[in-house]
């Protein structure tokens, strides 16, 4: 069975400092992988999605990047984290092949609180 | 741009089915409707989703109207580790699902 890793699952870090989360998905091959942020009390909101190696889409602009070094690895970084930084931050996975209703599936997340 | 409308919360008794419901009235014909729950602080589980038929699988079932523009998610016998926020996401094959802000189920003893 398929199953998704992501660390740390909290991490506090102070403004200006660098950023990068990592998720690694078993069990699977090319999977498209997505990162979310939810801010306390709201919604998911997809910060970017990957369809292969070296392939990252941008839903939102902002200080964060993304990267895809390997088929079953995502990394979310920044260089320099801003106070609205601060949040729940999610990587999904979902089938590449089969039927257009894959759905995603999603680890257990990291909180990143910024002082 | 909200897709889905849900109620904000809703209280189930314990051993109840609850019926939570969900319009969306401007799904287009490739869309499927999906439902995740997120039990507090933790990742969002996904439920069950569907096109047009009634889907049911060992969590819940999804009745889907013929229309297509509303639907019920229904949990059979509600326990109290059901408590969660649950999300009706309509979405197609452009990898991005919308998450909204979800109906809050308490489940009550």
């Amino acid at each position: 069975s398929q199953t998704i890793h992501q660390w740390p699952a909290t991490l506090v870090q102070p403004v200006g400092s660098p950023l990068s989360l990592e998720c690694t998905v078993e069990g699977t091959s090319n999977p498209n992988l997505y990162w979310y942020r939810q801010a306390a009390g709201r919604g998911l909101q997809l910060l970017f999605y990957s369809v292969g190696i070296g392939q990252i889409s941008s839903e939102v602009p902002q200080n964060l990047s993304a990267s895809r070094p390997q088929d079953r690895q995502f990394i979310l970084s920044s260089k320099k984290l801003l106070l609205s930084d601060s949040g729940f931050y999610l990587c999904a996975w979902s089938p590449a092949r089969g039927p257009s209703s894959r759905p995603q599936h999603f680890g257990d997340g990291t909180r990143l609180s910024i002082l | 741009d909200a897709k889905t409308t849900q109620p904000p919360s809703m209280d189930c008794a314990e051993g109840r089915a609850a019926n939570l419901p969900c319009n969306h009235s401007t799904i287009s014909g490739n869309e499927y409707v999906y439902w995740y729950r997120q039990i507090h602080s933790q990742g969002p589980q996904y439920i069950i989703h569907g096109l047009k038929n009634n889907e049911t699988n060992e969590m819940a079932s999804l009745i889907i109207t013929e229309d297509r523009k509303s639907s019920t998610l229904i949990l059979p016998h509600a326990t109290l580790r059901d408590t969660a926020v649950y999300y009706c996401i309509v979405g197609g094959n452009d990898y991005k699902l919308s998450f909204g802000a979800g109906t809050t189920v308490t489940v009550r003893a």
